[in-house]
């Protein structure tokens, strides 16, 4: 497997624009996690998805943020309107049966808000 | 709630020198015990992890191991190298419902000096 596969590595957009980030997970792997790395924040749990299903949001900043993730193959994190403070990498994981095995993360992909 | 507190950076060393990074946590129930490694420009990679009180993880010279008297899980290496340099996470599971997801420490830089 190529592993966690994120686009685009680097996105650079203007204040007010939508970005969209995409995720491909580990085929077989059941959870999918959103981080968000900043220097001032640290790493950030921003919503994870159990067989599709979002468990748990409470890391989403604001309703600027939102994620899907319509099939087993596919989730996106969407910033609509971005702003200068959504500079940060995003990541993405994933891991069978939770996080008693092994999260494997994506090589991120970062933003930067203009 | 859960959480995890790590010895804040920089860390910077010779070579050869012993490594120590604290890591503790604050857990209901029996969480298991992760160490991630963040090279520059990558996502994180897990180093070791431990699953229940007693356990050694171990990997490329590096050990810890899952205190529950003390509720640590510090990073040990005897005998740390230049290709040690990176950002060290310490993490652990935490149940939420019939899922799980991750929680990280907010991370140790670690620079080797030749």
């Amino acid at each position: 497997d190529a592993g966690v596969i994120q686009s685009p590595r680097h996105e650079v957009t203007e204040m007010g624009q939508e970005v969209t980030l995409r995720c491909k997970p580990i085929s077989g792997h059941d959870y999918l996690f959103w981080y968000r790395q900043t220097m001032m924040r640290g790493l950030e749990l921003l919503i994870y998805f159990n067989n599709n299903v979002p468990i748990d949001d409470s890391g989403m900043p604001e309703d600027r943020f939102s994620a899907k993730m319509p099939n087993a193959s596919f989730s996106t994190l969407k910033i609509q309107p971005s702003e200068p403070r959504d500079s940060a990498v995003y990541f993405c994981a994933s891991s069978l049966e939770g996080s008693r095995t092994e999260a494997f993360f994506g090589q991120g992909t970062r933003l930067t808000v203009v | 709630g859960d959480s995890v507190t790590q010895m804040e950076g920089p860390v910077t060393l010779s070579e050869e020198a012993f490594l120590t990074i604290n890591c503790t946590y604050t857990a209901t129930g029996y969480p298991s015990l992760f160490w991630y490694v963040q090279y520059p420009g990558e996502g994180l990679q897990l180093l070791l992890k431990a699953t229940k009180a007693d356990d050694k993880g171990s990997n490329k010279g590096f050990e810890a191991t899952y205190r529950k008297e003390t509720t640590s899980f510090h990073l040990e290496k005897g005998s740390v190298q230049v290709s040690d340099s990176a950002v060290y996470f310490c993490a652990l599971s935490s149940m939420y419902s019939s899922a799980s997801k991750i929680i990280f420490g907010s991370g140790t830089r670690l620079s080797i000096r030749p």
